[in-house]
């Protein structure tokens, strides 16, 4: 296991077109992250994951936004009706939740960019 | 409001100089404090988190609950050390809470 893993790691599109992203965690994470990281900007949280159920959501996730987690394992992160502000950095983070905070381990991202 | 400030985009000093990245925050409760780093074409890594108390890579941070700020501190820079920083916190959800992140450049 080489850590967590996103795909694709670049994706162009259309403006109005759907895409779909997916996020590998590490293999024995429970928890899953999903932040969007635009130019100059630090990463902001979008929503996450304990095992399959969706425990959080940001504001910042519109009804056009929607993640999914099957089985707790991988997650998908899918934008409809894709618009020019949803270009960004789309980053996936794994953890393993304890007693303490977790500590977050990142993918590489999948860079969207939306003409 | 649950707020991380870096008031520094960018963080210029000559290699073995001491560096001293700044952060602040607000938060109703006892939050986790973090430091990340992101080297050139590398994805975001822990640094370091405050209840660890660690001092990873020659960095070291100190929380002031008084003053509400989580200082990154090295003595001497290594031009090594040029990446992007970011401070981030946690509260009992786990979500992070990030600032905008301030570039460091150690020159030679």
């Amino acid at each position: 296991d080489t850590g967590v893993s996103q795909n694709p790691r670049h994706k162009i599109t259309k403006r109005g077109q759907n895409v779909t992203f997916r996020c590998d965690p590490i293999s024995e994470h429970n928890r899953l992250y999903w932040y969007r990281q635009t130019l100059g900007q630090g990463p902001e949280f979008l929503t996450y994951f304990q095992n399959e159920a969706q425990l959080e959501k940001s504001r910042l996730l519109s009804d056009r936004f929607s993640a999914e987690r099957p089985k707790g394992s991988f997650s998908t992160l899918e934008i409809q009706r894709t618009e020019q502000g949803d270009s960004a950095m789309y980053l996936c983070a794994s953890s393993l939740s304890g007693l303490a905070i977790d500590t977050q381990y990142f993918g590489p991202g999948t860079r969207l960019t939306v003409l | 409001a649950q707020r991380v400030t870096q008031p520094e985009k960018l963080l210029s000093v000559f290699k073995g100089a001491p560096v001293e990245l700044k952060c602040n925050y607000s938060y109703s409760g006892s939050p986790e404090l973090f430091w990340y780093v992101q080297y050139s074409r590398q994805r975001l890594q822990l640094l370091l988190r405050h209840i660890s108390r660690e001092s990873i890579k020659g960095f070291t941070a100190d929380l002031n609950k008084g003053e509400t700020s989580f200082h990154l501190k090295k003595p001497f820079a290594q031009e090594e050390d040029s990446a992007m920083y970011y401070c981030a916190l946690s509260g009992n959800t786990g979500k992070l809470i990030f600032g905008q992140g301030t570039t460091l450049q150690v020159k030679p």
